[in-house]
């Protein structure tokens, strides 16, 4: 079982530059978030869907956007990447009322 | 505004002594809790929740989580460390199973 899948685990950007960070999960499931882990500060979530086709905001949505055009997949982009984006993101799939499944994360540094 | 508070950054505890990490909500509503582990480099992986019924929840590898209403507590509890125990730990709360409010972390050290 795959499960939730994130590409790139690495990456490192330029100021300025744009990007898109991958996710796909093949649990069928409904829901669809995307997390930054930021030391001292826990996860927080940037956007999420409920399913294809409808995305929101979370709390941290600036400078970020997403899509669903499938149930399997929902791509995080960085518009123009800025130093305090440097974080770990996360990606994560599940149910109504049931646990996350999280990807295992890409360690993004903006230089 | 909903928040989820770990009062320990920190929590270190001898080999087969019993382990609390803390875990406080104020939010509106009956939240589902969370409790997830993290191990270096690694994503979150579930270890136990709530939705509703008995108070104590028992999940992964041992765990247990207590909750208490009028605390509006749901700590995560262990009878028995292990050194393999030794990780970054995650409470949360949802309201639908798609939003997440995570806590700060715990990282818990077991000493042999």
């Amino acid at each position: 079982n795959a499960g939730v899948t994130q590409t790139p685990k690495f990456q490192v950007l330029k100021t300025g530059q744009s990007m898109t960070l991958q996710c796909a999960q093949d649990m069928n499931h409904e829901y669809m978030s995307w997390y930054r882990q930021d030391p001292g500060m826990g996860l927080r979530l940037i956007h999420y869907s409920v399913g294809a086709g409808i995305t929101d905001q979370g709390e941290v949505p600036n400078g970020y956007n997403v899509s669903r055009s499938t149930t399997e997949d929902f791509p995080l982009r960085l518009l123009s990447a800025a130093p305090s984006q440097t974080s770990v993101y996360f990606c994560a799939s599940s149910k109504w009322g049931a646990a996350a499944f999280f990807g295992q994360g890409t360690r993004l540094t903006v230089v | 505004a909903q928040s989820v508070a770990q009062p320990e950054d920190q929590v270190n505890v001898a080999e087969g002594n019993p382990l609390t990490v803390k875990c406080t909500y104020s939010v509106s509503g009956n939240p589902y809790l969370f409790w997830y582990v993290q191990y270096p480099n690694r994503g979150l992986q579930f270890l136990l929740k709530y939705i509703t019924g008995d108070n104590l929840v028992k999940g992964s590898y041992g765990f247990e989580a207590e909750f208490n209403k009028s605390q509006t507590s749901f700590h995560l509890k262990k009878p028995s460390a292990l050194v393999s125990d030794s990780a970054l730990y995650f409470c949360a709360v949802s309201f639908t199973g798609n939003q997440f409010y995570f806590g700060t972390g715990t990282s818990l050290t077991v000493i042999p």
